[in-house]
């Protein structure tokens, strides 16, 4: 246990359905991040936050997905609209800050099966 | 081309043998990590490194700046070391490596 946790664990919904996951880091960790990892692949990066200033967004990260970290505390990830393709894990890691010697936490994940 | 290449993709070992996993990225980095993933998605952080090597108990991971080369080594190897290593760079943001499926039988 890394002491970052993510809920739900597993989801499964229908496609065209709202879903919306949840991330508590670290407490004491300003960096937030999550991350998608399809099966056989290496996790990729969605968007990050410092404090509750989303400071990035990867252009994976399409309209019909949206992260808000409101109090710079825990984090949700919405997907609007769900596509089959969505179906991946996604990953919430944490950290105290940037630069090199950042080490990142990472969560259980959330398993999104989009039918 | 991936920015993050790893080898072998998928690895069998005996208990015992010594393992090694490499990964080669082709971008300007300020550190290396190798993860570790287990079934069901958790992610540890094994190292992060920016020169030399680094050991941790049965693991050594190696860089090679110029070569833009990193190693992992297992000494020792056991069944609970069976896993997914991922190596991830980080030029601005992390970028992982597809990961090497390590299974490592009694």
């Amino acid at each position: 246990d890394t002491g970052v946790s993510q809920d739900p664990r597993h989801k499964i919904t229908k496609r065209g359905q709202n879903v919306t996951f949840r991330c508590d880091p670290i407490s004491e960790h300003n960096r937030l991040y999550w991350y998608r990892q399809t099966l056989g692949q290496g996790p990729e990066f969605l968007t990050y936050f410092q404090n509750e200033a989303q400071l990035e967004k990867s252009r994976l990260l399409s309209d019909r997905f949206s992260a808000e970290r409101p109090k710079g505390s825990f984090s949700t990830l919405e997907i609007q609209r769900t596509e089959q393709g969505d179906s991946a894990m996604y990953l919430c890691a944490s950290s105290l800050g940037g630069g090199a010697a950042d080490t990142q936490y990472f969560g259980p994940g959330t398993r999104l099966t989009v039918l | 081309k991936n920015e993050v290449e790893q080898s072998p993709q998928n690895l069998t070992a005996q208990e015992g043998e010594f393992i090694t996993i490499n990964c080669s990225y082709s971008v300007g980095i300020s550190a290396l990590h190798w993860l570790q993933q287990h079934p069901g998605g958790g992610i540890v952080s094994l190292f992060m490194l920016s020169s030399g090597k680094k050991k941790h108990g049965r693991l050594i991971a190696t860089i090679n700046i110029q070569e833009k080369h990193s190693s992992l080594h297992i000494t020792a190897s056991h069944p609970r070391d069976s896993a997914v290593y991922i190596c991830a760079v980080r030029g601005g943001n992390l970028i992982f490596g597809k990961g090497t499926k390590l299974s490592v039988k009694p």
